[in-house]
C-alpha cells in the first residue's frame, strides 16, 4: 500500500518551454503533497506544500510564477515548470502523506529527471 | 544549481560488517525523525522512524539511535549487503509545525564492498 507514481519519469525540453509533472498516490488519498527538487550528490530540498483544494505553500527562494502547483484532487497534485532553463534540470521528487496512521510518514514517489537544453 | 565541490560523506564497508550512519539535526523542536534509502535514480525509500520520546527503536537489520542533548541521529545497519548500498538521509520533522514538512540531512553515500 501507500504507492505514489510520478509521471513522466523523465523529460528533456527546450529552454523556454513549459514541463508539467503529475503526482498521484494510487492506493490512498493524500492530505498533503509535497514537491522537492534533489541536484545531483545533494540533498532533497522542499520546494513547496500543497493540500488539496487550497493554494500551495511555496518555501523561501521558491518562485511560485514559475513552479505552478496545482492539486486538483485528493489522488493527483501536477508541478509545473514554466518558461525552464538549464538551471531548473534536477531530479524533481513528490510525496505524499495521509490523515491516517503516522501522520509526519511521507511516501514517496520515483521521481522525475528534467532536462533542459 | 549544484555547489561546485561538494561531496556526499561517503561509507565503506566490507559485505557482513555492521555499518553506523550519523546524522545531526538542527531544530530542537523536532519531536520525530525519520531515515530514508535512497538508490540512485529512485525516490527515497523508508526505512525506520523514531519519535523524541525514544531514544532507541529497532527494526528488521536496522536500529536507530536518538540523543537529544546534543541532537544527534545514528542508523546502524547489522549485517550489511550489497543491496544496502545506497544514499541515506535523516529527516526531521516538528509536529507542532504546519502540515508536517520534513527536513532532509546532507545524506551519507554507503558503499558495501562484496
Amino acid at each position: 500500500g501507500a504507492v505514489v507514481s510520478q509521471h513522466p519519469s523523465w523529460v528533456i525540453c527546450k529552454s523556454g518551454t513549459s514541463v508539467k509533472i503529475e503526482c498521484r498516490s494510487l492506493d490512498f488519498q493524500a492530505t498533503t503533497m509535497f514537491w522537492y527538487r534533489q541536484f545531483p550528490k545533494q540533498s532533497l530540498m522542499l520546494m513547496a506544500t500543497s493540500n488539496e483544494g487550497s493554494k500551495a505553500t511555496y518555501e523561501q527562494g521558491v518562485e511560485k510564477d514559475k513552479f505552478l502547483i496545482n492539486h486538483a484532487s485528493l489522488t493527483l497534485s501536477t508541478l509545473t515548470v514554466t518558461s525552464a532553463h538549464p538551471e531548473d534540470s534536477s531530479f524533481y521528487i513528490c510525496s505524499a502523506n495521509t490523515d491516517t496512521g503516522m501522520r509526519y510518514e511521507q511516501y514517496f514517489g520515483p521521481g522525475t529527471r528534467l532536462t533542459v537544453t | 544549481g549544484e555547489s561546485v565541490g561538494l561531496h556526499l560523506p561517503t561509507l565503506s564497508v566490507q559485505e557482513g560488517d555492521n555499518s553506523i550512519i550519523n546524522c545531526a539535526y538542527s531544530n530542537s523542536a523536532s519531536d520525530y525523525f525519520i531515515w530514508y534509502k535512497q538508490e540512485s535514480g529512485k525516490g527515497p525509500q523508508f526505512i525506520i522512524d523514531i519519535r523524541s520520546n525514544m531514544d532507541k527503536r529497532q527494526g528488521q537489520r536496522v536500529t536507530v539511535l536518538l540523543n537529544k542533548t546534543v541532537k544527534h541521529l545514528s542508523l546502524q545497519i547489522a549485517a550489511t549487503q550489497p543491496g544496502d548500498s545506497a544514499v541515506y538521509f535523516c529527516a526531521e520533522g516538528d509536529s507542532g509545525g504546519s502540515n508536517y514538512k520534513l527536513t532532509f540531512g546532507k545524506g551519507t553515500l554507503l558503499t558495501v564492498n562484496p
